[in-house]
């Protein structure tokens, strides 16, 4: 039972370039989230989604863009990356309200 | 503007003790509080929940106790162990949110044998 996975683990990105964080879950949960993860600070929400077809943005989209065309995957895209993008990044799901969410191993991501 | 604040960073106790996270929140529009526990290079994993219903659930080791009053709550860890050394957070949700959770920073628990 794989859960949450996330994929790629690792990654260091110049100023300006682009990339996809992958996510997908195998429980068939409706709802998925992307989170980043600042050192000191809490997760910050990214992304929501309470289906497929449906995203909306959180606390902190700016920079940041999502699709969920499947109840499976939700990945997150970076299309010119900056400094301040350098975080750890959690993606995760839930089956409903009052859940607990299930994350991800998380994707450590570094701007240069 | 910080919902949920963990004021403490970090926290040391010695194996066998009590361990006592506390958390604070400020919107009184939260209706369902969980604990994460989460280890270096994982992503956070599901520890206990409570409702705003609740004043107290337990599970084990664990206990989250809950002041609506204060704005409040609190995961206490007893016995402590070493294998409970990780940084906890404390999360809030409201319904009408659509189960989206709001995090505090953490704290970092240091249980010593």
């Amino acid at each position: 039972n794989a859960g949450v996975t996330q994929t790629p683990k690792f990654r260091i990105l110049k100023i300006g370039q682009s990339m996809t964080l992958q996510c997908t879950q195998d429980m068939n949960h409706n709802y998925m989230y992307w989170y980043r993860q600042d050192p000191g600070m809490g997760l910050k929400l990214i992304y929501y989604s309470v289906g497929a077809g449906i995203t909306d943005k959180g606390e902190v989209p700016n920079g940041y863009n999502v699709s969920r065309s499947t109840t499976e995957d939700f990945p997150l895209r970076l299309e010119l990356a900056a400094p301040s993008q350098t975080s750890v990044y959690f993606c995760a799901s839930s089956g409903g309200s009052n859940y607990g969410y299930t994350f991800g191993s998380g994707t450590r991501l570094t701007v240069v | 503007d910080q919902q949920v604040k963990q004021n403490s960073p970090s926290l040391s106790v010695q194996e066998g003790r009590i361990s006592i996270l506390n958390c604070d929140y400020t919107n009184s529009m939260f209706d369902y509080f969980l604990w994460y526990k989460k280890y270096p290079a994982e992503g956070p994993t599901f520890l206990i929940s409570i409702s705003s219903i609740k004043d107290k659930n337990e599970d084990g080791r664990f206990t989250v106790f809950l002041n609506k009053s204060a704005k409040h709550l609190s995961l206490h860890i007893v016995p402590s162990q070493p294998g409970d050394s990780a940084v906890y957070f404390c999360a809030a949700s409201r319904k009408e949110y659509g189960n989206k959770l709001v995090f505090g920073a953490g704290t970092i628990l240091r249980v010593k044998s």
